[in-house]
């Protein structure tokens, strides 16, 4: 079965310290992945995206992410981070072609920045 | 103008009550889609648009009604609700590049309270 998976539903850190949110997925073909942040009260922003090409893809605000495919992985990195990210995070995977354009989301990963 | 726009921000509507939440993007995306997120939790599907027309209904009860009156506005009309149905409705579009859908695009949501 199609699915994803954030291990960690609630993470604590320092300001300026390092930041990593795990996402594992299951799927059939070639995944299609993406990070959205969400502020609270907020929509959802996408953070960054993996198509195909480089393994490393950077995003906005410092934000990085790996695909390992022998890991079925794509872990979410920040090497500092700020009081102002502080929000939910949602990992999805979807194909994005034909018909069926529905992203499978994880449940979530929440992040409270400590002063 | 790369943003989705939803009206209203907050709605609040007694269970007899019609009422109707709109959605405008003018990215050119031509792949729209209703989302429903309840507090804490990923966004879950509920209708998608493509080229105007309703591609994908996830089983939604009939007393929500998805319009497309354009490439550009998405409505979801809302009669009869219950109070479970009160949540954050997200709308979002994706560019659509020869059948090959792009990440969507979120709005910041109408906020609902059914009583």
């Amino acid at each position: 079965a199609q699915s994803v998976t954030q291990p960690d539903i609630h993470i604590t850190v320092s300001e300026g310290a390092s930041l990593e949110l795990r996402c594992n997925y299951s799927y059939g073909a070639t995944p299609y992945l993406f990070w959205y942040v969400q502020s609270p009260g907020q929509g959802l922003q996408l953070l960054l995206k993996y198509f195909s090409g480089d393994t490393l893809v950077q995003g906005i605000k410092g934000f990085e992410a790996e695909f390992k495919r022998s890991q079925s992985s794509f872990n979410l990195r920040k090497p500092s981070v700020h009081w102002s990210d502080a929000a939910e995070y949602f990992c999805a995977v979807g194909p994005l072609t034909g018909n069926n354009r529905k992203l499978i989301w994880g449940l979530g990963t929440s992040l409270a920045v400590n002063p | 103008d790369t943003e989705v726009t939803q009206t209203p921000k907050h709605l609040v509507m007694g269970m007899t009550n019609k009422k109707s939440l709109k959605c405008e993007q003018h990215m050119g995306h031509r792949a729209m889609y209703w989302y429903k997120q309840k507090a804490k939790k990923p966004p879950e599907l509920m209708f998608v648009y493509s080229y105007e027309k309703l591609s994908i209904n996830e089983s939604v009860p009939s007393r929500f009604s998805p319009e497309c009156p354009n490439s550009s506005l998405l409505n979801l009309h809302l009669h009869a609700l219950q109070p479970e149905d009160s949540a954050l409705y997200l709308c979002a579009s994706s560019q659509v590049d020869m059948g090959f859908v792009r990440d969507p695009y979120f709005g910041p949501g109408t906020r609902l309270l059914v009583l």
